[in-house]
């Protein structure tokens, strides 16, 4: 089954700096690929997600990118401010035959110093 | 709703007793996820819903634990005989086709004392 690993699992920025957390997947048909904010005491929240037809997408100051060949994908936070401070998750998903379902990376705790 | 509920928010119980947790997915949307979530660990998939097909429960740990859910409704999770390593996160999580984003619900926090 798949399998995703997540790095780091901590990580300490500067306000304004940016931060790279990066995944990679095991399972060459999973074709979406979520990252998700955890805030304290709350549900993941969809941040921003890609499919395997594409090898960039960006959003604000939230960028995606996959490497379908190396079976990895990275998230990017630019002009990182205090409010980013959160967990963040990775996900893969697979087709029909796994039932859709995500399967998480083991998170980054992002810190963001003022 | 607007979102998915999830209900109790918290749950504190006797190691051996039995809990029922309760999600209320947004309406319409056809599948439903159960995850669980250990303190500062990832999420693991439990069970999976779509329709009235036949359930996915390849995630669900032992025979403890099991799931329903009617049509595209309201999914229940029960954990029998609670043993303290089911303390943990519970998470709920719907959506409404093969290409549309997963929205989860809070969560249930369980504690088994």
């Amino acid at each position: 089954g798949e399998n995703v690993e997540q790095h780091p699992s901590t990580l300490s920025v500067q306000e304004g700096d940016s931060a790279v957390i990066k995944c990679t997947y095991s399972d060459s048909a999973s074709n979406y690929f979520p990252w998700y904010k955890q805030e304290l005491g709350k549900g993941p929240q969809l941040i921003i997600d890609i499919r395997s037809n594409v090898g960039e997408k960006k959003d604000q100051r939230i960028a995606v990118t996959l490497n379908k060949t190396a079976k990895h994908f990275s998230l990017h936070i630019t002009e990182t401010q205090p409010e980013d401070s959160a967990v963040y998750f990775c996900a893969a998903r697979g087709g029909e035959d796994s039932s859709y379902k995500l399967i998480f990376g083991s998170g980054t705790r992002l810190l963001v110093r003022p | 709703g607007a979102g998915v509920s999830q209900s109790p928010s918290n749950k504190v119980t006797e190691k051996g007793k039995d809990v029922e947790l309760r999600c209320d997915p947004i309406s319409g949307h056809t599948a439903l996820y159960w995850y669980r979530q250990r303190l500062g660990q990832g999420l693991e998939f439990l069970i999976y819903f779509q329709g009235n097909s036949a359930p996915d429960k390849s995630g669900l740990p032992s025979d403890r634990f099991s799931a329903e859910r009617t049509g595209e409704s309201v999914s229940t999770l029960t954990i029998q005989r609670t043993q303290q390593e089911d303390s943990a996160v519970y998470l709920c999580a719907s959506r409404a086709g093969v290409n549309y984003g997963y929205t989860f619900g809070s969560g249930t926090r369980l504690t088994v004392v």
